[in-house]
């Protein structure tokens, strides 16, 4: 069965700093992956997605994530935190024969100032 | 509209009444799911539609959730005899295979058991 692991139930940056949230997946054909981000209150938005075309995906807010096949990772990276940043992302991934889509259990950003 | 729509926003009940939950996805999308997220949690699964096929309700937590899909749009989540542990968001998502799977949610349905 397919699994998500986000590491990380939650993770703290200095504002300035780099960010790296963690995502591996296990697929047996290759997937479609995706980074959706929850701010506080809010409903889920995409930030960005795989879907088997460049790997080096780039999303809104600066993020960007790798899709590494050898390593069955997908990391969510931005150079520089902002405080605006806080909130809770998720990582999805879809084998792309059906439409459901397997979730992680969510990695909660705390900026410190 | 343009995005998902969920009504209503927020939703008290007391312990032991029926509440309806209602999704307006976006048109066109032939995939909708609900999803709950209890305080701090991640996503639990609910139930998903495709198209005209059989809904996959494995994830519905007992008997009392049901979930209806009519004329492949508007979709109403049901929980009868609302205990106070069903006191979460409801998200609906829809999404359409040409976009690769990506799911578009609405703002969800806050539930509040007293």
């Amino acid at each position: 069965a397919q699994s998500v692991t986000q590491l990380g139930s939650h993770v703290s940056v200095s504002e300035g700093a780099l960010v790296l949230l963690r995502c591996n997946y296990s697929s047996s054909v290759p997937p479609y992956l995706f980074w959706y981000v929850q701010y506080p209150n809010q409903g889920l938005q995409l930030l960005l997605k795989y879907t088997s075309a460049a790997t080096l995906v780039k999303g809104i807010n600066g993020f960007e994530a790798e899709f590494k096949k050898s390593e069955t990772s997908f990391h969510l990276t931005k150079p520089s935190a902002h405080m605006s940043d806080a909130a809770e992302y998720f990582c999805a991934v879809s084998e792309g024969s059906n439409y459901q889509l397997i979730w992680g259990a969510g990695t909660k950003l705390i900026i410190k100032p | 509209g343009a995005g998902v729509s969920q009504s209503p926003s927020n939703k008290v009940t007391e312990k032991g009444k029926d509440v309806e939950l209602r999704c307006d996805p976006i048109s066109g999308h032939t995939a909708l799911y609900w999803y709950r997220q209890s305080l701090g949690q991640g996503l639990e699964f609910l139930i998903y539609f495709q198209g005209n096929s059989a809904p996959d309700k494995s994830g519905l937590p007992s008997d009392r959730f049901s979930a209806e899909r009519t004329g492949g749009s508007v979709s109403t989540l049901t929980i009868q005899r609302t205990q106070q542990e069903d006191s979460a968001v409801y998200l609906c998502a829809s999404s359409l295979e040409a976009s690769g799977f990506e799911q578009f949610f609405g703002p969800g349905t806050r539930l509040t058991v007293l």
